[in-house]
């Protein structure tokens, strides 16, 4: 069984721009989850979906990012435009309902120069 | 301002001896922990969990012991393996909620 993939790898991009990120979380797990470490940090919880819904987006610094999960499959987060500070490693993960396992992917380090 | 902390930023521990990782916490409502294990380029897997209703789960190798009066929860390891050297995270939750917060994490050097 496939785990948790996320695209790119690796983006580098300049102040101002705007990224995409991409997670495909484990085939069936209606929970999917995005979190975002910086400097080698602790690991911050962003947001919560349940299928396509936002059951919790405490976590979201700022209206630059945005994401979605439309038909409940995989999600995007967006940054828009993008700051210095949003450097880091951003993190998916996923877990089966009712299921307390998270299941993580490889991450997207973002680099903002 | 943190609520799982792991004042250990490193260890170093020798192949075949215990390795001990500690965390702190300061919110009481948390009742559901977790440890997670990162090799580097990759995202963290899941360890053992304890509940609050439990002082001590046991999985292999790997024992997580929770002492709630203190809020203080330790990882042991015996016996520490080379394969075990990678960073180690911390995590609790509320209601057994799903909005883990993570603690900075531990680097585990085991040394053959």
């Amino acid at each position: 069984e496939a785990g948790v993939t996320q695209f790119p790898s690796h983006s580098v991009i300049e102040k101002g721009q705007t990224v995409t990120l991409r997670c495909d979380p484990i085939s069936g797990h209606d929970n999917l989850y995005w979190y975002r470490r910086v400097m080698g940090k602790e690991i911050k919880f962003l947001l919560h979906f349940v299928k396509e819904s936002k059951q919790d987006e405490s976590g979201m610094p700022n209206n630059r990012f945005l994401a979605e999960r439309t038909g409940g499959t995989y999600s995007t987060l967006k940054v828009q435009p993008a700051e210095l500070e949003d450097s880091g490693v951003y993190f998916c993960a996923s877990s089966s309902r009712g299921g307390n396992e998270q299941f993580f992917g490889p991450g997207t380090r973002l680099t903002v120069l | 301002d943190q609520q799982v902390k792991q004042n250990s930023p490193s260890l170093s521990v020798q192949e075949g001896r215990i390795s001990i990782l500690n965390c702190d916490y300061t919110n009481s409502m948390f009742d559901y922990f977790l440890w997670y294990k990162k090799y580097p380029a990759e995202g963290p897997t899941f360890l053992i969990s304890i509940s609050s209703i439990k002082d001590k789960n046991e999985d292999g190798r790997f024992t997580v012991f929770l002492n709630k009066s203190a809020k203080h929860l330790s990882l042991h390891i015996v016996p520490s393996q080379p394969g075990d050297s990678a960073v180690y995270f911390c995590a609790a939750s509320i209601n057994y909620g799903q909005n883990f917060v993570f603690g900075p994490g531990t680097r585990l050097s085991v040394l053959p």
